[in-house]
């Protein structure tokens, strides 16, 4: 079945540094992904989405290409702040069979000033 | 901004015991879901709800869970005799559209003793 594998955390950096955070997926068809960031005390939200092969997301500085030969889609920043410490799951929506959204277990982001 | 709202935020209980968590999801929205998370793993799939039924379920959601949406507002997980396998955090989420940018609560953690 579909599958989204993230790794592992925590992941720890210095405020202004580069953020990359890998999510690779299995999946039948063409799915549509999702990063989806939990800030602490809060439900998930969506962080940004791409929908077919090269599509690049975008939000708040954070970036992800779908890579469908590599069943891709790594989370990028280049410059990291305090404020984005979080957990950060990716996630996928097949296009056929379950539409349900699947998830990874999540990665832990922590950023020292 | 809406949100949804879970409640409790933490539950404990003794195995065997019935216990019911709940939700407040976003006022217009028509798709309702269960997720959880043990510790450590994946966040997992449990049960999509529209128009007053269950939409999709996943293995986990046996004869031992129930979904019910009481009133116009609530939306509720019932576990009927818990298990210790049973702890995780309970996500409820919640759409307007069907599997398209799912709203989070900030869950609840259940502990099973």
């Amino acid at each position: 079945g579909d599958s989204v594998t993230q790794m592992e955390g925590p992941v720890t950096l210095s405020e202004e540094a580069f953020l990359t955070i890998n999510c690779t997926y299995t999946a039948t068809g063409y799915p549509s992904l999702f990063w989806y960031v939990q800030y602490p005390g809060e439900g998930l939200q969506l962080l940004l989405k791409a929908t077919k092969a090269d599509d690049k997301g975008s939000n708040k500085g954070f970036e992800a290409t779908y890579r469908k030969e590599t069943t891709s889609f790594h989370l990028e920043k280049g410059s990291v702040q305090v404020s984005d410490s979080a957990v950060y799951f990716c996630a996928l929506r097949s296009n056929a069979g379950s539409y349900i959204p699947t998830f990874g277990r999540g990665t832990s982001l922590i950023v020292h000033p | 901004e809406p949100e949804v709202t879970q409640t409790p935020s933490h539950q404990v209980t003794q195995m065997g015991q019935e216990v019911i968590l709940r939700c407040v999801p976003i006022s217009n929205h028509l798709y309702f879901y269960w997720y959880r998370q043990i510790l450590g793993q994946k966040v997992e799939f449990l049960v999509s709800f529209y128009n007053n039924e269950i939409s999709e379920k996943s293995e986990i959601f046996d004869d031992q869970f129930s979904v019910e949406r009481p009133d116009g507002s609530n939306f509720t997980l019932k576990i009927r005799s818990t298990k210790l396998e049973d702890s995780a955090m309970y996500f409820c989420a919640s759409s307007e559209v069907g599997n398209e940018k799912l709203f989070f609560g900030s869950g609840t953690q259940l502990s099973v003793l």
